[in-house]
């Protein structure tokens, strides 16, 4: 069974700066995705960013970006020029790829991000 | 346009009660999928459903039986609810049959059985 960890539980940084949050997951699939969801205090999940396991190019969204290494099963996601609007949950997502609707994502425990004026 | 909506937002009912969640989904996709947030905020699969058929279904108590009129819709019905059924309840959506993998959240549906 595939397992998603986030060892951070908290994390804070200042406005502008640049912050990193963890996340290993396990798995046996060669074939798979990974994503970062955000939840801010309106509860709603939003996603953030995707990579695709078959792509060794690391996924870029703006000011998030992901650094995805297959070999040791870790995606960390990159916040730079942290913003106000940036504090929330934080969700490490897996998803195995299977056709016909079986693609549940498996989440990991969450990183609360507060960033500070 | 709201992508995927969900009512009510907010549901507050005595335990042993019947309820029912219901979602809907305007982008077109062709799975939905039902999620539980406990209150440790770990998310959770339940159900899914592919084209009106059910897909997934994590073990989750009888209580609990989704329905699927349509593509569109996936709604939640729960029976004698029960104090540990507290929780927020998350419908998403998928294009899985494009290959679109990425899952459209609801905004939730926030359950309390007092």
């Amino acid at each position: 069974a595939q397992t998603v960890t986030q060892s951070q539980p908290e994390m804070s940084v200042q406005e502008a700066e640049t912050v990193t949050l963890s996340c290993t997951y396990d798995t046996s699939e060669s074939n798979y995705y990974l994503f970062w969801y955000k939840q801010p205090p309106s509860r709603q999940m939003i996603l953030v960013i995707r990579q695709e396991a078959y792509k060794q190019q690391n996924a870029t969204e703006n000011r998030f970006s992901v650094n995805f290494q297959k070999a040791a099963k870790s995606f960390s996601l990159k916040i730079s020029d942290s913003q106000l609007g940036d504090t929330a949950m934080y969700f490490c997502a897996f998803m195995k790829l299977i056709s016909g609707g079986y693609n549940k994502l498996i989440f990991g425990a969450g990183t609360r991000l507060a960033v500070h004026p | 346009d709201t992508a995927v909506s969900q009512t009510p937002k907010y549901l507050v009912t005595q335990m042993g009660n019947d309820k029912s969640i219901k979602c809907e989904q305007n982008l077109g996709h062709d799975t939905m999928y039902w999620y539980k947030q406990d209150s440790k905020k770990f998310l959770k699969i339940m159900f899914s459903y592919n084209n009106k058929e059910l897909i997934i279904n994590e073990t989750v108590p009888n209580r609990f039986s989704p329905k699927s009129p349509d593509k569109a819709h996936l709604n939640l019905h729960i029976n004698s609810l029960e104090l540990g059924d507290s929780a927020v309840y998350f419908c998403a959506s998928s294009q899985v049959e494009k290959g679109l993998y990425e899952q459209y959240f609801g905004p939730g549906t926030r359950l309390t059985v007092t």
